[in-house]
């Protein structure tokens, strides 16, 4: 079966230090990946996605970046954090046209 | 710009009763439609999910899609304090994304 796995869980970061999130996917291959950002007591927000290996596609201008290395490795990154980039993100995958399966997600504090 | 528009609650239903959760979508092209929940601190999981209008029906849980006045609903039977979550609405439209409403608060009191 499918797993997702997400690190860390929870990370407290300074503002203007860099970011580094990684997302890994076992037991599928080629699947499409995603990163989300949930702000406090708020909707899911669509970060970026990639269909495959160094495809990515942003979907809101940030001082946030993804890669994808390999196949079922997406990792979000930033340079400089900022405190709005404080939040819980999660990273999805899913194959065609099937739902999307979530991670147990990163919750960031900025301070 | 698409948008998904739920009730941000919260929803207090008794334990027993019926939760309906409803949602609307302004992407006319959106061809899925998934409900996930999410506990408080915890990431979302998939519960129901519909293509075609009309209901469909899994447990306890009935999704309700009528495409026409872009509308899909949860109905949760028999609530249990266990039900107590977020419950987001989630239409697919082009290239697969999906765009998530804010969520709708539900609590079920014992």
């Amino acid at each position: 079966s499918q797993t997702i796995h997400q690190w860390p869980a929870t990370l407290v970061q300074p503002v203007g230090s860099p970011l580094s999130l990684e997302c890994t996917v076992e037991g599928t291959s080629n699947p499409n990946l995603y990163w989300y950002r949930q702000a406090a007591g708020r909707g899911l927000q669509l970060l970026f996605y990639s269909v495959g290996i160094g495809q990515i596609s942003s979907e809101v201008p940030q001082n946030l970046s993804a890669s994808r290395p390999q196949d079922r490795q997406f990792i979000l990154s930033s340079k400089k954090l900022l405190l709005s980039d404080s939040g819980f993100y999660l990273c999805a995958w899913n194959l065609g046209g099937e739902p999307q399966h979530f991670g147990d997600g990163t919750r960031l504090s900025i301070l | 710009q698409k948008e998904v528009e739920q009730n941000s609650g919260p929803l207090s239903v008794p334990e027993g009763a019926i939760a309906s959760l409803n949602c609307t979508y302004s992407d006319r092209g959106s061809q899925s439609f998934f409900w996930y929940r999410q506990y408080s601190g915890k990431s979302p999981e998939l519960i129901m999910f519909i293509y075609s209008n009309g209901d469909k029906e899994d447990g306890r849980f009935t999704a309700q899609l009528n495409k026409a006045s872009q509308y899909v609903s949860l109905l949760i039977r028999d609530s249990q304090p266990s039900d107590s979550a977020t419950y987001l609405c989630a239409p697919k439209g082009a290239g697969n994304m999906l765009t998530f409403g804010g969520g709708t608060r539900l609590m079920v009191k014992p």
